[in-house]
């Protein structure tokens, strides 16, 4: 089945803990990218990659990082969370965005808490 | 950051009735336009992607027009039912750049 895997799907963390959010995608897309979902704000993005070693900051980078060593995977990694980023997180792919027809494949999201 | 709006905010309608949404995009350098569908505790949906000034799409009771010169997309249900009931995100593209802006949705709630 063609999907879009995040893990975890919930998660609760102390202040400057580092933790990576996995995201996994098996239908080959070029592209992925990370959202952070938060009350009347909407999906901001957060980073993006066109490819393998290919990345790029979305609109709220702050604060994060991000890897594409490999095609399938591009994991969300907060090196010290703060309770500000607590919000509901979206990894997202799809085929090389060149093509301008392909829409956006979801995973199930992260619910992140930082205490 | 590119400003992409969406109204109204929420709506609640009865069922069977007919319903629209406004996405509100910048009229220049346009790429594409994004419609998804997202339900409680699921993950967004894609429903339609827009890319031509004129553009009309149709998936069931649910269509989809847009007008890349005043920067507007409408999003129509015909004979709304309760199973309709999520939040409709619109998403643009500008031409030249990798990023996608959401919205940040209409909640619609159809009442039984």
């Amino acid at each position: 089945e063609a999907q879009v895997t995040q893990n975890p799907r919930y998660l609760i963390t102390v202040t400057g803990k580092k933790l990576t959010v996995t995201c996994s995608q098996n239908m080959n897309h070029e592209y992925m990218s990370w959202y952070r979902q938060d009350p009347g704000l909407g999906l901001r993005q957060i980073y993006y990659s066109m490819n393998v070693e290919v990345t790029d900051k979305g609109d709220v980078p702050e604060g994060y990082k991000v890897s594409r060593k490999e095609k399938r995977n591009f994991p969300l990694i907060l090196e010290s969370p703060s309770p500000n980023q607590t919000s509901l997180y979206f990894c997202a792919s799809s085929k090389q965005m060149s093509s301008y027809n392909s829409p956006l494949h979801f995973g199930n999201g992260t619910r992140l808490t930082v205490t | 950051i590119l400003n992409v709006e969406q109204s109204p905010q929420s709506l609640h309608v009865q069922e069977g009735d007919s319903t629209n949404f406004t996405c509100s995009f910048p009229s220049s350098n346009f790429y594409a336009l994004h419609w998804y569908r997202w339900e409680t505790a699921k993950s967004p949906e894609a429903l339609f992607v827009m890319t031509l000034n004129g553009d009309e799409k149709k998936k069931g009771r649910i269509s989809a027009t847009l007008n890349t010169k005043e920067g507007y997309s409408y999003l129509y249900i015909k004979g709304s039912q309760p199973e309709d009931s999520a939040t409709y995100l619109c998403a643009f593209r500008s031409g030249g750049y990798q990023k996608v802006t959401f919205g940040t949705g209409t909640k619609l709630q159809v009442i039984p």
